[in-house]
């Protein structure tokens, strides 16, 4: 089956630096996608990767390793806003999306 | 932000009515996708479309039929809602089948109840 682990929830503190961990099994790989839903909010594109190494945009940055199925999204100089779920998604060979269940990040001041 | 419009924004119904929840994008996209979210699962594919009049099941695709008779409008309909179809559900579009394509934009999403 078609799988993708991230953890449920982690806690950090502002102004310092969070790795959000994803790890994924899937038929095929084309892409992935990391996206940040704040509560009640849609979910909005972060970062995709589809060849192996780290890709910075900004504050945020996205690493990949295709032969492990790992990926990891580093946060830099947290904000008070950047509380918010991230979610960890696969394009399989078939380029559906396989969503992971998200990671609820806390910031506390 | 990609133009995607879904409406209802909030619905409240009741069990064994028919449900028709809309998404209209003005973004040309060829693709179109309904998920649903529910706490401790990831968005579950519930039918996406490829193009006019093309469409395909998803994961949880049992209970909900959709139409797309316009590039622009996908429409999910709840045949005859029940409970555990009270969800968020959320609409959204790509461009297509390269990675960079298939960034996928969401809509505001609906917040259903059925009661």
């Amino acid at each position: 089956g078609q799988n993708i682990d991230q953890p449920t929830e982690m806690t950090a503190t502002e102004g310092a630096i969070v790795q959000i961990n994803c790890t994924y099994q899937t038929s095929g790989f084309n892409g992935l996608f990391w996206y940040q839903q704040h509560a009640g909010e849609a979910p909005t594109f972060l970062s995709y990767n589809v060849l192996d190494g780290l890709e910075e945009k900004g504050r945020f940055s996205s690493f990949l390793s295709r032969s492990k199925g790992y990926s990891y999204l580093l946060l830099k100089e947290l904000q008070m806003k950047d509380s918010a779920s991230y979610l960890c998604a696969v394009t399989d060979s078939n380029y559906q999306l396989i969503w992971g269940a998200g990671t609820k990040l806390i910031i506390k001041p | 932000d990609a133009g995607i419009t879904q409406s209802p924004r909030h619905k409240v119904t009741e069990t064994g009515t028919p449900v028709t929840l809309r998404c209209h994008q003005t973004e040309n996209h060829r693709y179109m996708y309904w998920y649903r979210q529910d706490p401790g699962h990831g968005l579950r594919l519930i039918h996406y479309s490829y193009g006019v009049k093309d469409t395909d099941k998803g994961e949880v695709s049992d209970g909900y039929s959709v139409s797309r008779s316009k590039t622009e409008d996908f429409l999910l309909t709840l045949e005859s809602a029940t409970s555990s179809q009270t969800s968020v559900y959320f609409c959204a579009i790509s461009g297509g089948d390269t990675p960079s394509k298939n960034i996928q934009y969401f809509g505001a999403g609906t917040r259903l109840s059925v009661l």
